[in-house]
């Protein structure tokens, strides 16, 4: 059974950035084909999804964030993480990770979201 | 404001059917498939539907997906108190290269 764990500061000073790492366990972050994902939930409101990597190392990353986010993974560490820059307490949010299980074919992308983290909540703040 | 579109609330009473509807557009629903995600309260989201209608193992089969066109719609029969949860939907945007989700639905069992 895969599991996911999100870790990092649960408070960040506006400017700064958000760092925050997933640890996978329950099987290889390297192994079979599935992209590894953020997605954050502002109190109250919806899902929003940040981006995800392959597990070949290829990133697709949310236009809205694009300039600001990076999505690294160190298979050494069966781990993913996620820098977000220039935070504003507009990324205060529950961030979760997650297993991303699409594949596209010539019909378009199937599949979808099989596993999350609990989520943790980062709070924008001076 | 959400590129897919949901009704932010719905109701039922327990052993009704009630459905959700999702809509899109061409770039995104009417190109992929879509996925369904249930939230119950204080906990992540679980996948409840994926590839337009595919139970993942362990999903009740009073749980239904369908999508024509660039809309798709959850159906829930024999509806209980423990469905009462957030519901969305989800798919790839191909304009955008990104995944988008509705705003979600607010279900509540009366």
């Amino acid at each position: 059974q895969v599991q996911l764990q999100e870790s990092g500061p649960g408070l960040v000073k506006p400017s700064q950035t958000l760092s925050l790492t997933c640890t996978v366990s329950g099987g290889s972050i390297s192994s079979g084909s599935y992209y590894w994902s953020w997605i954050r939930q502002p109190a109250g409101k919806g899902l929003e999804w940040i981006g995800r990597i392959y597990t070949s190392g290829s990133t697709n990353y949310n236009p809205s964030l694009k300039s600001r986010v990076t999505i690294s993974v160190d298979t050494s560490k069966n781990q993913f993480s996620l820098k977000l820059s220039s935070v504003t307490a507009a990324d205060t949010a529950v961030y979760y990770c997650a297993r991303d299980a699409s594949y596209y074919d010539s019909s378009g992308y199937y599949g979808g979201v099989d596993y999350w983290g609990q989520g943790t909540l980062v709070t924008v703040s001076s | 404001q959400s590129v897919l579109t949901q009704p932010p609330s719905a109701s039922g009473t327990p052993g009704q059917r009630v459905t959700i509807s999702c809509s899109g557009s061409s770039s995104n629903i009417g190109s992929n498939t879509v996925n369904w995600y249930q939230q119950l309260p204080g906990t992540a989201p679980k996948l409840l539907i994926y590839s337009n209608n595919q139970r993942p193992s362990g999903v009740p089969d009073r749980f239904s997906g369908s999508k024509s066109g660039t809309s798709a719609s959850l159906a829930i029969s024999g509806l209980q108190s423990e469905d009462e949860a957030d519901y969305y939907c989800a798919a790839w945007d191909d304009s955008l290269n990104g995944e988008v989700f509705g705003g979600g639905t607010k279900l509540t069992v009366l």
